[in-house]
């Protein structure tokens, strides 16, 4: 049961349009969700997070948006940058007790710049 | 700044072999986790570890162990490797308060013969 699900497993976009990420879920018990990127032969860095009480969170170039009615979360990149080619994971989380948690990661989208 | 490191980059092992993976974070955290990545299916939770000695079963760990015998050191064990185990393997660590953001180490590929 894919809790976490990214459709779109590859995404082009020139190099400074937006960029738009996709991520749905279907447990609406999660609390906060995450964004990571992902280079080949590298572990995942985090880029951005939110919590389920909020619908919008920024950083720089990075703004990742929350519709809990649609169980639906987006991360859009503006402007893209040829760096930022690389694995887009959405993941989700809970909080429970004795820090006894564990992410969700979806399955992943390959984002492609062109120059 | 979150420091994840993984004992090797990359590992070539046989069918059968005994296999370690070593995970060391210098933050203090009390959460680790290991996880495998392969192409279309994401990351998948292995093993995870919310204190030393503690650990908890993740989506897929059969056919893996772990031991967490220091706060900062969390080890995979595959006890007889399989073709079916050949996988990057990422390791990471979070806070149990506060910011559950896991932090990740480099990985290791492994590759099993």
């Amino acid at each position: 049961d894919q809790q976490v699900k990214q459709n779109s497993p590859s995404l082009s976009v020139q190099e400074g349009r937006i960029s738009i990420l996709n991520c749905d879920y279907t447990n609406s018990m999660f609390d906060y969700f995450l964004w990571y990127k992902k280079y080949p032969a590298e572990g995942p860095t985090f880029l951005i997070s939110i919590s389920s009480i909020k619908d919008k969170n920024e950083d720089g170039r990075f703004t990742v948006f929350l519709n809990k009615s649609a169980k639906h979360l987006s991360l859009h990149i503006v402007p893209s940058q040829p760096g930022d080619s690389a694995v887009y994971f959405c993941a989700a989380g809970r909080f429970l007790n004795f820090g006894n948690e564990k992410l969700t990661f979806g399955t992943g989208t390959r984002l492609t710049i062109i120059p | 700044d979150v420091k994840v490191t993984q004992s090797s980059r990359y590992l070539v092992k046989r069918t059968g072999e005994k296999v370690f993976l070593e995970c060391v974070q210098d933050m203090d955290h009390e959460n680790m986790f290991w996880y495998r990545q392969d192409p279309g299916l994401g990351l998948r939770l292995i093993y995870f570890s919310y204190d030393v000695k503690m650990k908890e079963k993740g989506d897929i760990p059969e056919g893996y162990s772990v031991s967490r015998e220091k706060k900062e050191r969390f080890s995979l064990i595959l006890e007889s490797a399989s073709t079916n185990q050949t996988s990057m393997y990422l390791c990471a660590s979070s806070l149990r308060t506060g910011s559950r953001t896991q932090y990740f180490g480099p990985g290791t590929r492994l590759t099993v013969l």
